[in-house]
């Protein structure tokens, strides 16, 4: 499969709580990005880390990527229900393909 | 950021018909666009990655026939789905990168929800 995996799967937390999200990949990459999904709409990128670069900051966003696991997580501060949505990684190879991850749909209660 | 146009934004079709959905970069060049497929509250699946002026490569089990791909321009990528079955009803969904720049953000249209009945 070309898949990578995400969890958890399913995410909820109250309002003003952070989020965290894992994600694995299975091959070397040359970055991985994060993208964000409203239920039956397009992609929104988020944010990309470099597969030389450890951690990434972007407003509430928080990204690490540890290339010896093979795996990044997705830190959300100070969550807002308008962050409500399903959340993917997606790796690019070298190959130049982006393979998404499973995905973690996270619901952010007023 | 950049913008790329996904026409329609959903069909309904009978069985045994064809559809075409487009893909248009609006105000950027894109070498490589890529097809995924996505089935609901799964993740997306890459079809195939489609070049400009050359053969599409196909994701191992995605049917080359089924899912025509033209990238004729370095601006439109089209997926043709032939023939259509019920079972091909799937939310599917372009990208598009850039060919210039050190970027490798890719911008994804928003998406074509087909129903084939």
């Amino acid at each position: 499969s070309q898949q990578g995996e995400e969890d958890p799967q399913a995410l909820s937390i109250q309002e003003g709580e952070n989020a965290t999200m894992n994600c694995s990949y299975k091959t070397s990459i040359n970055n991985l990005q994060w993208y964000r999904q409203n239920s039956g709409r397009g992609l929104v990128h988020l944010i990309l880390i470099r597969s030389n670069e450890r951690e990434k900051h972007s407003g509430r966003l928080r990204v690490t990527l540890d290339t010896s696991k093979k795996s990044s997580s997705l830190l959300i501060t100070a969550s807002r229900a308008a962050d409500t949505a399903s959340y993917f990684c997606a790796s690019l190879t070298g190959a130049n393909n982006l393979f998404f991850g499973t995905g973690t749909r996270l619901t952010v209660i007023p | 950021g950049a913008v790329v146009s996904q026409h329609p934004s959903w069909v309904i079709c009978k069985s045994g018909t064809s559809v075409k959905i487009e893909c248009r970069s609006l105000d950027f060049q894109a070498t490589t666009m890529f097809w995924y497929r996505q089935f609901p509250k799964q993740s997306l699946m890459l079809m195939a990655t489609s070049n400009e002026g050359s053969k599409a490569t196909y994701e191992q089990g995605v049917e080359k026939d089924k899912f025509l791909i033209n990238h004729a321009s370095l601006t439109l990528s089209t997926l043709t789905v032939t023939s259509a079955h019920p079972e091909d009803s799937s939310f599917y969904i372009c990208s598009a990168r850039e060919s210039t720049g050190s970027s490798t953000e890719a911008f994804f249209g928003q998406g074509t929800r087909l129903t084939v009945v």
